[in-house]
């Protein structure tokens, strides 16, 4: 069955980039589409962005100017970066699979990471 | 973007009883929409799609129902498992994708 692990620094300066990768293992990278989340402490869940295998990307209006999503086909992996973070950014991560009932509607997440804690220091 | 909101922000139950949460859209999802259960620690767990369509592997003493702006999530007779944050996603319209604040879901 599928996984996805989430790597990265545990740890970013203030207005540094925050970069995560998020690896896939028991299936392949090239179909589906792949999403990040996150989720500041106590708070709610928040869509980032998803990459397709094809490289073509969808970001949160909210995120959009400070946030890029790759894939590495080769790898099996895709990848997050924000930059210019703020103690805002401090959150947990999850990297997840999306699934489309059709191609009219969009994703709902069925494999999910474990997530990854990433704090922003001054 | 379609905002999500759900009630009540707390919902206090034992062992047994029925248990019925709501999401509501901002404006119509049709039914793309999913809920999915988060424990203290862990990735968020995926249990209705379709607004109405179990997972794999989620027990039949859970189910969703509705359709356009309002949502129902409903947990027949409630186990010590099922005592969880608890979040729906819309995914009619994006970007973005659109969670909702959550339910607690807490043992009476």
């Amino acid at each position: 069955q599928v996984q996805l692990q989430e790597s990265g620094p545990g740890l970013v300066r203030s207005s540094e980039t925050l970069s995560l990768t998020c690896t896939v293992s028991g299936g392949s990278v090239s179909t589906y589409y792949w999403s990040w989340i996150r989720q500041p402490p106590g708070k709610g869940l928040e869509w980032i962005g998803y990459v397709y295998y094809t490289g073509s990307t969808f970001y949160n209006p909210s995120l959009k100017s400070r946030v890029a999503i790759l894939v590495d086909t080769s790898k099996n992996q895709f990848s997050l970066k924000l930059s210019s973070v703020t103690a805002a950014d401090t959150a947990v991560y999850y990297c997840a699979r999306g699934l489309r009932e059709n191609i009219l509607v969009g994703d709902y997440m069925d494999v999910w990471g474990k997530g990854t804690t990433v704090t922003v220091s001054s | 973007e379609i905002v999500m909101t759900q009630s009540p922000a707390t919902l206090s139950l034992s062992p047994g009883e029925r248990a019925t949460l709501s999401c509501r859209a901002s404006q119509s999802v049709s039914s793309s929409l999913a809920w999915y259960q988060q424990k203290p620690g862990q990735a968020p767990r995926l249990l209705i799609y379709g607004a109405s369509t179990r997972a794999t592997g989620i027990p039949a003493r859970i189910s969703g129902s509705g359709s356009g702006t309002e949502f129902t999530l409903t947990i027949s007779s409630l186990q010590s498992e099922d005592f969880a944050f608890y979040y729906c996603q819309q995914y009619h319209d994006w970007p973005p994708y659109t969670f909702g604040q959550g339910t607690k879901l807490e043992i009476k």
